[in-house]
């Protein structure tokens, strides 16, 4: 399997801007995450899906951000407005949702997102 | 305060050294613990994942858990330069919200 693929690896864009990073989960998993990560603040859950429904979305910052899962292999994450302080890396992870027996998250490479 | 502390770092050790990295908790809810591993410019990989209390072994990496204390721990023994990475502690109450730390930056010196 190829893993957990983002797109853009990277992005630069101007203040304002609309911006739109790309996910595609590990076929089979059933739970996608959206996470942020920064120097300061570490590496925090923004939203979550399972089976294409947000099950919590209690990380997403503001009303600038958005989060969709058309489908069981696609899913984006969309900031509009962006700012400066939306600077991060962006992660996304997938799991099998194996309940009791492991939690683990594979994450996917990252879209380090700059917007000047 | 936040849920979950841990020391950035950096931290820098001869090869073969014994690593210890940890982490402290507030929430006395959490029941699963993790360890990634983070090498630079790439996302995070699952190392150890622990349930409840006590000792979890593999290779050359061990897991522990404090609940009482609210104190985790992973040790790395015989130290290689391939470790140097950033490594995260993340917890979970038994959902798939984790909570992670901000990671401790380890080097490992050839």
């Amino acid at each position: 399997d190829a893993g957990v693929i983002q797109s853009p690896r990277h992005e630069v864009t101007e203040m304002g801007q609309e911006v739109t990073l790309r996910c595609k989960p590990i076929s089979g998993h059933d739970y996608l995450f959206w996470y942020r990560q920064t120097m300061m603040r570490g590496l925090e859950l923004l939203i979550y899906f399972n089976n294409n429904v947000p099950i919590d979305d209690s990380g997403m910052p503001e009303d600038r951000f958005s989060a969709k899962m058309p489908n069981a292999s696609f899913s984006t994450l969309k900031i509009q407005p962006s700012e400066p302080r939306d600077s991060a890396v962006y992660f996304c992870a997938s799991s099998l949702g194996i309940q009791g027996t492991s939690y683990e998250q594979y994450f996917g490479p990252g879209t380090r997102l700059t917007v000047t | 305060q936040k849920e979950v502390e841990q020391d950035p770092g950096p931290l820098s050790v001869p090869e073969g050294a014994i690593v210890s990295l940890n982490c402290t908790y507030s929430n006395s809810a959490f029941q699963y613990f993790m360890w990634y591993r983070q090498y630079s410019r790439k996302g995070p990989e699952l190392l150890m994942y622990t349930y409840s209390s006590g000792n979890k072994e593999d290779g050359r990496f061990t897991a522990q858990v404090d609940k009482s204390s609210k104190y985790i721990s992973l040790f790395i023994r015989d130290s290689q330069p391939s470790d140097s990475a950033t490594y995260l502690c993340a917890m979970s109450a038994g959902t798939y919200k984790y909570i992670f730390g901000t990671g401790t930056r380890l080097k490992v010196l050839a």
